[in-house]
């Protein structure tokens, strides 16, 4: 296991569905990550926390909506989704947020939320 | 616009047997290279990163290679086992522009038969 937990790890919803997607880390870690994984696409970046603090939103649509109170939960609150947005949501930690390609910022990736919105 | 492309998509080897995998990018400036292990209903988990100096970086039957010049890098899995079938994710980050600027690949799909 890698240190990250996501609940639950499969879900299917109605568009008219609200929903939270859990994510929890156990490597104190203080960055965490949202990706979005379809189906033949590259992994997508959603968004970035570090320090609890939102510092990246890679042009998600309104309808995701995420939540970090602690530097080890992160939440993805989902809302009136389209079928489109039927994917694999992962989390992932990283013990900083930087790219500078060190060993702190190796992200480590929950088993992800298999999601099918119907 | 930064691209990574990889290659084979897909690819079936026998156990024992040794494969390479390619990833040619376009991210500029380039800052680092990672490989990543994607197993089938799991989250991917690095195996190796490289930098702009480094050309080459193992982990166990693992070596990556990177030629910063020609904008290529190769992972090399010596004496395959079925646990290596996986897809195997290559992702490119930049010096500057942020998040938005990392670039993954689609990944290649390996399959490894007894």
């Amino acid at each position: 296991e890698t240190g990250v937990t996501q609940t639950p790890r499969h879900l299917v919803m109605g568009m008219t569905n609200k929903k939270s997607l859990k994510c929890e880390q156990h490597l104190g870690h203080n960055a965490m990550y949202w990706y979005k994984q379809s189906a033949k696409k590259p992994l997508e970046l959603m968004f970035v926390y570090n320090f609890k603090e939102q510092t990246e939103n890679n042009s998600v649509p309104s309808r995701f909506s995420p939540e970090c109170p602690n530097s080890s939960h992160l939440f993805l609150h989902l809302h009136t989704l389209q079928p489109e947005d039927s994917a694999l949501y992962l989390c992932a930690s990283s013990q900083d947020g930087g790219l500078a390609g060190g060993p702190r910022d190796t992200q480590y990736f929950g088993p992800g939320t298999r999601l099918t919105v119907l | 616009k930064n691209q990574v492309e990889q290659s084979p998509q897909s690819l079936i080897i026998l156990e024992g047997k040794n494969c390479t995998l390619q990833c040619n990018y376009t991210v500029s400036p380039f800052s680092n290279l990672r490989w990543y292990k994607q197993d089938t209903g799991r989250g991917p988990v690095s195996l190796t990163i490289m930098t702009f100096s480094e050309n080459t970086k193992s982990n166990g039957r693992y070596t990556a290679t990177l030629d910063a010049d020609t904008k290529q890098s190769s992972l090399h899995i010596t004496a395959s086992q079925l646990s290596d079938s996986a897809s195997y994710i290559c992702v490119v980050s930049p010096n500057s522009g942020g998040y938005q600027k990392v670039t993954f690949g689609t990944g290649t799909k390996l399959q490894v038969i007894p």
